[in-house]
């Protein structure tokens, strides 16, 4: 199984909605990331977790707050999101967290906030 | 923070040809790793070659080949016998060493394969 899924495929919300996104692998990888995507645009990173232990967060706002239950599981929570937060919301995973390591992409959630 | 950067927003190429997309970075480190990835139109982003940078040898997989000049600081993907499956959005991306900058990515270049 090489796939990363990621749940809801779209999701609309109000700026005082909370909700969460989800991503799940079984490929037995041990770092997770969170990308935002803005259309025509490249992924920007977010998140990293390594070994369940977030090691990287780049500069991002705290209505975005990630979670990493376990090795095989990823959460973004979102709460009092923005109009310009709308985007699609990628999660990858790859072995670990270490350099040339293949990342593979979920299929994203397109969030939209209203 | 390093860049990339891919010249070429767009390109299109005829089913069966060649074409060549595109992408230089600026890095003061010696050693790096240079990636491509491709992300078809409502699909998931793959990998699709990627290169270290104290490798001489340019990577290849299959139709997929890249041009690495260390010294340029250029980074060229080679497609040959082009599919319409290759259509996509292509990113190259570097990541350096230590880890601490994970897959910076260039804006990206949409490629079209005309029948």
């Amino acid at each position: 199984d090489t796939e990363v899924t990621q749940t809801p495929k779209h999701l609309v919300m109000g700026m005082t909605n909370k909700k969460s996104l989800k991503c799940e692998q079984h490929m037995g990888h041990r770092a997770m990331y969170w990308y935002k995507q803005k259309a025509k645009k490249p992924p920007e990173l977010m998140f990293v977790y390594s070994y369940e232990k977030l090691s990287i967060n780049e500069s991002v706002p705290s209505r975005f707050s990630p979670e990493c239950p376990n090795s095989s599981l990823l959460n973004l929570h979102l709460h009092a999101l923005q109009p310009e937060d709308s985007a699609l919301y990628l999660c990858a995973s790859s072995q670990d967290y270490r350099p040339y390591n293949e990342q593979f992409f979920g299929p994203g959630t397109r969030l939209t906030v209203l | 923070a390093q860049t990339v950067t891919q010249s070429q927003p767009e390109m299109s190429v005829q089913e069966a040809e060649t074409v060549t997309l595109s992408c230089t970075y600026d890095t003061s480190e010696s050693d790096y790793y240079l990636f491509w990835y491709k992300q078809p139109p409502s699909r998931q982003m793959i990998l699709v070659i990627r290169q270290e940078a104290y490798k001489q040898q340019n990577a290849t997989e299959n139709r997929f080949s890249v041009n690495f000049q260390k010294a340029a600081k250029s980074f060229s993907l080679k497609i040959s016998d082009s599919q319409l499956g290759d259509a996509a959005m292509y990113f190259c991306a570097y990541e350096n060493q230590g880890g601490s900058e994970k897959l910076v990515f260039g804006k990206g270049t949409k490629l079209t394969v005309n029948p």
